[in-house]
């Protein structure tokens, strides 16, 4: 069974600064897809970036974006010049590339912006 | 134009009762699948249906019985209401990866809060 680790139960960081969220997963597939989540307190999820595994270039959207190991089964997020409206939780998944697969999630990291 | 959307937002009931939740999604998606968020957060898969075919069941309890009248819908209804299915229940969609794309991010709608007192 797929099992996505996130450590790092709350971080935070001074607005402007880099922040990185970390993520750790475990299978025995090749092909799968990683994704990052956003959850503001809306209680919206809202995808941030996600990272096709059969991909050695890590995926960048704006201000974000991915260190993917395979090897290492690590999956990171970078968020740079970090702003108030990046506080959420933010979640990590992990999904199979073939089929309707579901999404196993990690257990979610609080990030908290400091003015 | 909302994409995913979940009625109600919110439902506060007693426990013992019967309720419903509904999920509608315009983006012409094939896969519908419901989560739930517990007090800690966590989201965890409970049902799938891709073309009103049921195709993912994880292990939840048969008080949970989700319907697709079309794939455009798909509904959970919860009989017997009990104080651990207080949650926050996400319906989400995304397209059939069988149609011979790559996976498609699944898109969430805002959730629905449901409280049993």
């Amino acid at each position: 069974a797929q099992t996505v680790t996130q450590s790092q139960p709350e971080m935070s960081v001074q607005e402007a600064e880099t922040v990185t969220l970390s993520c750790t997963y475990d299978t025995s597939e090749s092909d799968y897809y990683l994704f990052w989540y956003k959850q503001p307190p809306s209680r919206q999820m809202i995808l941030v970036i996600r990272q096709e595994a059969y991909k050695q270039q890590n995926a960048t959207e704006n201000r974000f974006s991915v260190n993917f190991q395979k090897a290492a089964k690590s999956f990171s997020l970078k968020i740079s010049d970090s702003q108030l409206g990046d506080a959420a939780m933010y979640f990590c998944a992990y999904g199979l590339n073939f089929g309707n697969e579901k999404l196993t999630f990690g257990t979610g990291t609080r990030l908290t912006i400091i003015p | 134009d909302t994409a995913v959307s979940q009625t109600p937002k919110y439902l506060v009931t007693q426990m013992g009762n019967d309720k419903s939740i509904k999920c509608e999604q315009n983006l012409g998606h094939d896969t519908m699948y419901w989560y739930k968020q517990d007090s800690k957060k966590f989201l965890k898969i409970m049902f799938s249906y891709n073309n009103k075919e049921l195709i993912i069941n994880e292990t939840v309890p048969n008080r949970f019985s989700p319907k697709s009248p079309d794939k455009a819908h798909l509904n959970l209804h919860i009989n017997s209401l009990e104080l651990g299915d207080s949650a926050v229940y996400f319906c989400a969609s995304s397209q059939d990866v069988s149609q011979g794309l790559s996976n498609q991010p699944q898109h969430f709608g805002d959730g629905t809060r449901l409280s049993i007192l």
